[in-house]
């Protein structure tokens, strides 16, 4: 998709651990997001970013936190992974006009 | 609350056979409305719609937005085994500069040859 470059594409974590799922754009879009994809719930918005310095919870905020320090980057944190957040992950980013996914992260917490 | 309903939930159709996909939505502050194809990997931008009645066409899929009705359809004339994915329908409410994107649950298109 272009222009939205997220990593990584796979990760296995161990209950507790932290890891942080990166993402940039190029276009320089204000609006970034995250969200989560789950069997049968569809997508699920965790995070969004509607410019550099600025950060709102979405639906399902509980145990990621994100910041948005550039137009460009806008990583997503577990702070400590439990088994519900095995899921597949896509950032997104949003222009006047379009709005672009990345290519996702599936991740498995055991 | 926001939500968006996207119907039917799956469909299988044969190749040629023209399919119409409908999304309604109860949001406030509604920007815009989106489509996305989504087959095993990342959703893939189709269209984004912020007025009333104006066709956006790409090849063989157009969609239209009623903003009276709060609904959207996407049709796809002359289906490929190609078209066979899921089809996402999200809906921006607006606030401040930009807003959040609802999804609804997405429509499973089956094409057979």
């Amino acid at each position: 998709n272009a222009g939205v470059t997220q990593t990584p594409k796979f990760q296995v974590l161990k209950t507790g651990q932290s890891m942080t799922l990166q993402c940039a754009q190029d276009m320089n879009h204000e609006y970034m997001s995250w969200y989560r994809q789950d069997p049968g719930m569809g997508l699920r918005l965790i995070h969004y970013s509607v410019g550099a310095g600025i950060t709102d919870q979405g639906e399902v905020p509980n145990g990621y936190n994100v910041s948005r320090s550039t137009t460009e980057d806008f990583p997503l944190r577990l702070l400590s992974a439990a088994p519900s957040q095995t899921s597949v992950y896509f950032c997104a980013s949003e222009g006047m006009t379009e709005a672009f996914f990345g290519q996702g992260t599936r991740l498995t917490v055991v | 609350e926001d939500k968006v309903v996207q119907s039917p939930l799956s469909l299988v159709v044969h190749e040629g056979d023209t399919v119409t996909l409908n999304c309604s939505y109860e949001v406030t502050n509604f920007r815009s409305l989106l489509w996305y194809k989504q087959e095993k990997k990342a959703p893939t931008f189709l269209f984004m719609l912020t007025s009333s009645g104006i066709e956006k066409k790409s090849g063989r899929l157009s969609s239209i937005l009623d903003k009276k009705e709060l609904s959207s359809i996407l049709n796809i004339t002359a289906t490929q085994t190609g078209d066979s994915a899921i089809y996402l329908c999200a809906v921006e409410n607006y606030g401040g500069s930009q807003g959040n994107l609802i999804f609804g649950k997405g429509t499973k298109l089956s094409v057979k040859p």
